[in-house]
């Protein structure tokens, strides 16, 4: 199947930082990439969809201005926590579908954020 | 009403049974029906895909689509230890967003 990376795969910082995490498609081209929130032993919440070229559309009560997502292009989509608090650790999980829009979703890895 | 509903068990099975897993959904518009095994602290992998309704088969599981009642089910058959996980159904529809149901935990006991 199609390949997702999602890098990195866990991550500590300190209160009130940032965190980027990156989330590539390794051997096709996503122009749609979907964040997810995961808690523990909860199912995936999504936070955003995000289109290449354009703003990401968040979810209802999801902070656009907290969670900045880029998609800048067809292989890759960054989001980046700003201000981080610890209630903002989580597992944190991209998907991509491809170009053609009609294929399943493929997964990274995920990362699992800890705020300190 | 949640637009998928999946029971989120925890379902606990001997090794060798057969595994039923269900999800309903409302939004009639979904075409593309996924399901995802996840373990522990890793991103979800994709098992099964299937477009509208009918039956798929790959290896030890099946997954199944009825459009008309809304309903989805994957079956695994003679169940492993190794099965052991959370399973997580999918849908969407043409260039939508994924939406999935809340998983259903599954143990398999040797």
């Amino acid at each position: 199947g199609a390949v997702v990376s999602q890098h990195p795969s866990w991550v500590i910082c300190k209160s009130g930082t940032s965190v980027k995490i990156e989330c590539r498609s390794l051997d096709f081209q996503a122009t749609t990439m979907f964040w997810y929130r995961q808690f523990p032993k909860q199912s995936l919440m999504l936070m955003a969809t995000s289109n290449e070229g354009s703003k990401a559309t968040y979810e209802q009560g999801v902070e656009k201005d907290k969670f900045l997502i880029n998609h800048a292009s067809l292989t890759l989509s960054t989001l980046t926590v700003t201000s981080a608090h610890p209630e903002d650790s989580s597992f944190y999980i991209c998907s991509a579908i491809s170009i053609t829009g009609v294929t399943e979703a493929f997964f990274g890895q995920g990362t699992r954020l800890t705020v300190v | 009403q949640k637009e998928v509903e999946q029971d989120p068990g925890p379902l606990s099975v001997p090794e060798g049974a057969i595994v039923s897993l269900n999800c309903t959904y409302s939004n009639s518009a979904f075409q593309y029906f996924m399901w995802y095994r996840q373990y522990s602290r890793k991103g979800p992998e994709l098992l099964m895909y299937t477009y509208s309704s009918g039956n798929k088969e790959d290896g030890r599981f099946t997954a199944q689509v009825d459009k008309s009642s809304k309903y989805i089910s994957l079956f695994i058959r003679d169940s492993q230890p190794s099965d052991s996980a959370t399973y997580l159904c999918a849908m969407k529809g043409s260039y939508d967003k994924v939406i999935f149901g809340p998983g259903t935990s599954l143990s398999v006991i040797p």
